[in-house]
């Protein structure tokens, strides 16, 4: 059973709009959230990431939202560029456990 | 600062043989992450070495085992391969400060394929 689901395989956005990336979780426990971009042949790199105490984080063109009664978190990205094609991996974690990832989604940015 | 480096970058083995991944961390980083890869499961978290000292485990079968050294260098061990086993493993450091969870830094991973 998974407990992050990441239920788009890809996404095309054209450049210059808003990309959205939507992550669902089922497991409650889950108190910080993470996510991940990753370029082909390179390990993942961290992007942002928000606590279960807050409901939005933002660094940039990067803003994620969280809401704990749907357990949902999506990611957004404004405007989008061609650089932010890649693959997205929403993380979930609880206490020091290791990080429990969704399956990712690839965003392709049309120019 | 170097990042997190992984070795080798590329593996074939065949079915029953077992093989040995390494993992250098950034340096002052004390907790390696390791991860599987699978176009089927995605990331999946193997486990994390503290301090020469396994934290946590995820679900995975006891072939799958790692230890680290004093330097913080890690190492994951898989015996007895089985084609399932064939993924990208994927190491992370991070500076646990014990106070929250702390950004994780990836290598570039370690493609292993089984034959």
């Amino acid at each position: 059973d998974q407990q992050v689901k990441q239920n788009s395989p890809s996404l095309s956005v054209q450049e210059g709009r808003i990309s959205i990336l939507n992550c669902d979780y089922t497991n409650s426990m889950f108190d910080y959230f993470l996510w991940y971009k990753k370029y082909p042949a390179e390990g993942p790199t961290f992007l942002i990431s928000i606590s279960s105490i807050k409901d939005k984080n933002e660094d940039g063109r990067f803003t994620v939202f969280l809401n704990k009664s749907a357990k949902h978190l999506s990611l957004h990205i404004v405007p989008s560029q061609p650089g932010d094609s890649a693959v997205y991996f929403c993380a979930a974690t609880k206490g020091a456990d290791g990080l429990t990832f969704g399956k990712g989604t690839h965003l392709i940015i049309q120019p | 600062k170097a990042g997190v480096t992984q070795t080798p970058r590329y593996l074939i083995k065949t079915r029953g043989q077992q093989v040995t991944l390494s993992c250098s961390p950034i340096s002052g980083h004390r907790s390696v992450s390791w991860y599987q890869q699978t176009p089927g499961q995605g990331l999946q978290f193997l486990f994390e070495y503290f301090s020469e000292t396994q934290r946590n485990k995820g679900n995975f079968p006891g072939r799958f085992s790692g230890r680290q050294f004093s330097n913080s260098r890690s190492e994951m061990n898989v015996s007895t391969l089985e084609l399932g086993d064939s993924a990208l493993y994927l190491c992370a450091s991070s500076f646990r400060t014990g106070t929250g969870v702390d950004e994780q830094f990836f290598g570039p991973g370690t493609r292993l394929t089984v034959l």
